[in-house]
């Protein structure tokens, strides 16, 4: 079974409108962390937000936020009043638990978000 | 900022060549790991490191080997490229977690092209 699920392999969103993109994951830890990136055409992986399991609050930071249902093991990126450059490729990422697994991410396959002018 | 560098961003080799795909990070951190990234399969962890000379196997090494002499870099290598390895290779690092966020950086990619 996948680790982290990405339903939509592309999503197309108007200019100055709100979009969620969907991520699902699968853990039997009670520690994890969420983690969502970025990813230009240019190519480079640029980190946006996390979660943490025992967060009680959602993640936000600027436009980006985080809509974390933990028992739907659910962490879906809102991204509010989008712009043309927030076109790119957005991964949903989890760390699990601790020992050396802590180490590592788990993607998902992404999604690609077109903003339209 | 955290700075983390790949030696090439397009390599093109021949079937059989040994090639070396290097990174080097400047913040002083533990962990480097190597992925590959293919369309509709996201990114794979190949290896990583939490030390040097400490290496662990991710979900796909075979094909691959690390390498870790020094804390600032890590080595990725193909000991007898094939086609099958034709793909965007990219290095990150972090910080140990420790309960805070720990993000891993990474650097901008090498496109590996094996005829």
């Amino acid at each position: 079974a996948q680790k982290i699920t990405q339903t939509q392999p592309g999503m197309f969103v108007q200019e100055k409108e709100a979009v969620t993109l969907d991520c699902t994951y699968d853990t039997s830890d009670q520690s994890y962390g969420l983690f969502w990136y970025k990813q230009p055409s240019s190519g480079e992986m640029i980190f946006l937000i996390y979660q943490g399991s025992y967060d009680e609050q959602n993640a936000t930071e600027g436009r980006y936020s985080l809509n974390f249902q933990k028992a739907r093991k659910s962490a879906n990126l809102v991204i509010s009043a989008s712009q043309l450059g927030d076109s790119a490729m957005y991964f949903c990422a989890m760390r699990e638990g601790g020992g050396g697994s802590n180490y590592k991410l788990t993607f998902g396959k992404g999604t690609l978000l077109t903003v339209n002018p | 900022d955290v700075k983390v560098t790949q030696s090439s961003r397009y390599l093109v080799k021949r079937t059989g060549e040994k090639v070396f795909l290097e990174c080097v990070q400047d913040m002083d951190h533990e962990n480097m790991f190597w992925y590959r990234q293919d369309p509709g399969l996201g990114l794979r962890l190949i290896y990583f490191s939490y030390d040097v000379k400490m290496k662990e196997k991710g979900d796909i090494p075979e094909g691959y080997s690390v390498s870790r002499e020094k804390k600032e870099r890590f080595s990725l290598i193909l000991e007898s490229a094939s086609t099958n390895q034709t793909s965007m290779y990219l290095c990150a690092s972090s910080e140990t977690p420790s309960g805070g966020v720990n993000e891993q950086f990474f650097g901008p990619g090498t496109r590996l092209t094996v005829l």
